[in-house]
């Protein structure tokens, strides 16, 4: 098993610029999320999804929006980057409640 | 809405001392759960421990031990005999009343552990 995959793991982006984070794992979990990471903080949950077609936000979901068609994947949008979305973004998933397995990240760096 | 507050930021050792790591979480849940993440430099997250609401027994796992504490919405962490290994940035997480359309996870701000040879 691959795990959670993510890519890119590195991008730069101007200001007004759009992409989309691509996230995929292949333990069947029900459970994704995404979150962003700044520097010296801890992690905050942008959007989360309990099963294919189902999503709901977390505690920073403005300038961010995501999809879940397939069990496997779940991307993440950024319509409009601005500066203060530079960070670096985890996506995770889990089998109901259990432990949270996450992705290596994507460095992300709006200028 | 819950909360976890890691109130060290930085704590520094020499290898062999034994190290607490504190976490202090608010829920106004009964039924929630507490995790422990490892970020070590190369910048991944490595899960640790889970522990739900019920079960107050402490763990152990090795040189880890966890000691839950209901009684002030505690979960704390030791490293016994510290290693440079363990040098790291931990993570308290509180995931409360998980189920159908409710599955928010908190982290705290994390604590970095420097271990010194």
């Amino acid at each position: 098993n691959a795990g959670v995959t993510q890519t890119p793991k590195f991008r730069i982006l101007k200001i007004g610029q759009s992409m989309t984070l691509q996230c995929t794992q292949d333990m069947n979990h029900n459970y994704m999320y995404w979150y962003r990471q700044d520097p010296g903080m801890g992690l905050k949950l942008i959007y989360y999804s309990v099963g294919a077609g189902i999503t709901d936000k977390g505690e920073v979901p403005n300038g961010y929006n995501v999809s879940r068609s397939t069990t496997e994947d779940f991307p993440l949008r950024l319509e409009l980057a601005a500066p203060s979305q530079t960070s670096v973004y985890f996506c995770a998933s889990s089998y109901s409640s259990n432990e949270q397995f996450f992705g290596p990240g994507t460095r992300l760096t709006v200028l | 809405a819950q909360k976890v507050t890691q109130a060290q930021t930085e704590i520094s050792v020499v290898e062999k001392e034994d190290v607490t790591l504190d976490c202090v979480y608010e829920t106004r849940d009964t039924t929630y759960y507490l995790f422990w993440y490892k970020q070590p430099p190369s910048g991944e997250l490595v899960f640790l421990i889970r522990r739900n609401s019920f079960d107050e027994q402490n763990e152990i796992s090795g040189r880890y031990s966890w000691n839950f504490q209901k009684s002030t919405s505690s979960f704390n962490f030791t490293i016994t005999a510290s290693q440079v290994v363990d040098s790291a940035v931990y993570f308290c997480a509180l995931s409360e009343a998980p189920g159908y359309n409710n599955n928010d996870m908190r982290f705290g701000a994390g604590t970095r552990l420097t271990v010194k040879p």
